[in-house]
C-alpha cells in the first residue's frame, strides 16, 4: 500500500528555521517525482515545487524559488521542505504528493503539515 | 491570483448535477490533455478524482466525469450527495518554465 506519511505540527517563531518531512513506503521511492504544496488558511492550494528522489532534479515554482529548499533522502525514502528563515505569512498547512509516474497528476498525498508562525 | 478560472462557489441541491468549469488558455487546457480534478474536504488531503481531462482512478464514483471544450475543462457530478459537499480544485500541464503545473482557485461546492 503506498503511503506518505507527514511530520507533525510546527509553531516557530519568525526568523527561525525549520524542516519538515514527508516519508513514502509501498513503492520505489527513486521512481516517482514528490511534490509539494501549500495551502494558507482558508485558501487555496499552490504548487511549490517538485523533486525527483532518483537523481535531486529539483524544480520550484517562481513564487517559492529561493524561499524554501526541497530535498530527498534515498536512503529513508524521505522528502523534505525546509526554510532557513520562517516569515508570518508561512502560517499554512503543506502537503506533499507523489506523482503518478510520468503522467501529469498526482495520485498519491500526505496528510498534511500544519506549521504556525508567530511571535 | 491562479491562473486558472473556476467560480468561487457552486450549489445545488440533493440528487441533481452540477458542473464545475476550469478555464485557462491554449498554453494549458486548451493545448494539452492533462487536465485534472482534486477533491479536498476542509482540513484533508485533495483526492485526485479525474486525471487527462477524463479518467477516473480505480475507486472513484462514476458520478464524476470530467470533459474539455477549447480552453475550458469542467467536471460534471450527477446524483449529488451530501458527501460531495468539498472543495474542488483543477490543475492543469503547463509547460511555460520549468515547473510545469498550475491550479485554478478552487470552487467550493454546497449540496443543499
Amino acid at each position: 500500500e503506498v503511503q506518505l506519511v507527514q511530520s507533525g505540527a510546527e509553531v516557530k517563531k519568525p526568523g527561525e528555521s525549520l524542516k519538515i518531512s514527508c516519508q513514502v513506503s509501498g513503492y520505489i521511492f527513486t521512481n516517482n517525482w514528490i511534490v509539494w504544496v501549500r495551502q494558507m488558511p482558508g485558501k487555496g492550494l499552490e504548487w511549490m515545487g517538485i523533486i525527483h528522489p532518483g537523481d535531486s532534479d529539483t524544480r520550484y515554482t517562481p513564487s517559492f524559488q529561493g524561499h524554501v529548499s526541497i530535498s530527498a533522502d534515498k536512503s529513508s525514502n524521505t522528502a523534505y521542505l525546509q526554510w532557513r528563515s520562517l516569515e508570518a505569512s508561512d502560517t499554512a498547512i503543506y502537503y506533499c504528493g507523489r506523482r503518478d509516474g510520468y503522467n501529469f497528476h498526482f495520485d498519491y498525498w500526505g496528510q498534511g503539515t500544519p506549521v504556525t508562525v508567530s511571535s | 491570483q491562479s491562473v486558472l478560472t473556476q467560480p468561487a462557489s457552486v450549489s445545488e441541491s440533493l440528487g441533481q448535477s452540477i458542473t464545475i468549469s476550469c478555464t485557462g488558455t491554449s498554453s494549458d487546457v486548451g493545448g494539452y490533455d492533462y487536465v485534472s480534478w482534486y477533491q479536498q474536504y476542509p482540513g484533508k488531503a485533495p483526492k485526485l478524482i479525474i486525471y487527462d481531462v477524463i479518467h477516473r482512478p480505480s475507486g472513484v464514483s462514476t458520478r464524476f466525469s470530467g470533459s474539455k471544450s477549447g480552453n475550458t475543462a469542467s467536471l460534471t457530478i450527477s446524483g449529488l450527495q451530501a458527501e460531495d459537499e468539498a472543495n474542488y480544485y483543477c490543475t492543469s500541464y503547463r509547460p511555460t518554465n520549468s515547473f510545469v503545473w498550475v491550479f485554478g482557485g478552487g470552487t467550493k461546492l454546497t449540496v443543499l
